[in-house]
């Protein structure tokens, strides 16, 4: 079954203190692993799409990268508006042969300033 | 702002009362996902449309859901007989197949509480 894990549960950061979120999945066959931001009460907001073991992205203070078992979003000198939940998804594909995301729980970050 | 809105964005019901929400996905997307989530958690599938065709439904789907989607435009998420447990966020997510990058847009979701 596809699965995908998220640690920590929670992050507290200090203004500046760069820090990394860890997501570990197990899917049949990755079609693309996807970041998303939500704050709450909103719905997600991508971040980054990766699809192969190596590659990475960035974004500001964002940067995400892949192996072929984990993501890693590293956050560099994060701001209190870098403050969000921080979700990681796989797409997998469905029973009917098409694509849906799995979803781990999140890391909710917070950064004090 | 990604270009899907959902209507309304909170509802109130009581136990037993039909709701239905409304997803607008971004005009040329031919997809359009449905997603439950609840507090703590992230968001799990329901169902998803291919143009018009409900293509899956997720078993955590009950009878008492049904979702359409007349012409491939809009999409309706309609919940019968409410119960408490159906308390959660509605997140519609559309998204287009054969694009450069292939990453869904959600909307603001519809926050359904049961009483």
């Amino acid at each position: 079954e596809d699965q995908v894990t998220q640690s920590p549960e929670a992050l507290r950061l200090q203004e500046g203190e760069s820090s990394s979120l860890n997501c570990s999945y197990t899917v049949s066959g990755l079609r693309g692993l996807f970041w998303y931001r939500q704050d709450p009460g909103k719905g997600p907001e991508f971040l980054f799409t990766l699809y192969s073991a190596g590659e990475e992205k960035e974004k500001e203070r964002l940067k995400a990268t892949l192996t072929k078992k984990e993501s890693f979003l590293h956050i560099t000198a994060p701001k209190p508006e870098d403050s969000a939940t921080y979700l990681c998804a796989v797409q997998a594909v469905t029973q009917g042969g098409s694509e849906k995301l799995v979803f781990g729980k999140g890391t909710k970050l917070t950064v004090n300033p | 702002d990604t270009g899907v809105s959902q209507d309304p964005r909170h509802k109130i019901t009581k136990r037993g009362q039909n709701v239905t929400f409304r997803c607008d996905p971004i005009s040329e997307h031919n997809r359009l996902y449905w997603y439950r989530q609840t507090l703590g958690q992230g968001p799990e599938f329901l169902t998803y449309f291919q143009n018009e065709a409900q293509l899956e439904k997720s078993r955590l789907l009950s009878d008492r859901f049904s979702a359409e989607r007349p012409k491939g435009s809009f999409s309706t998420l309609e919940i019968q007989r409410t119960e408490q447990g159906d308390s959660a966020m509605y997140l519609c997510a559309s998204y287009q197949t054969g694009s450069f990058g292939s990453e869904q847009f959600f909307g603001p979701g519809t926050r359904l509480t049961v009483l």
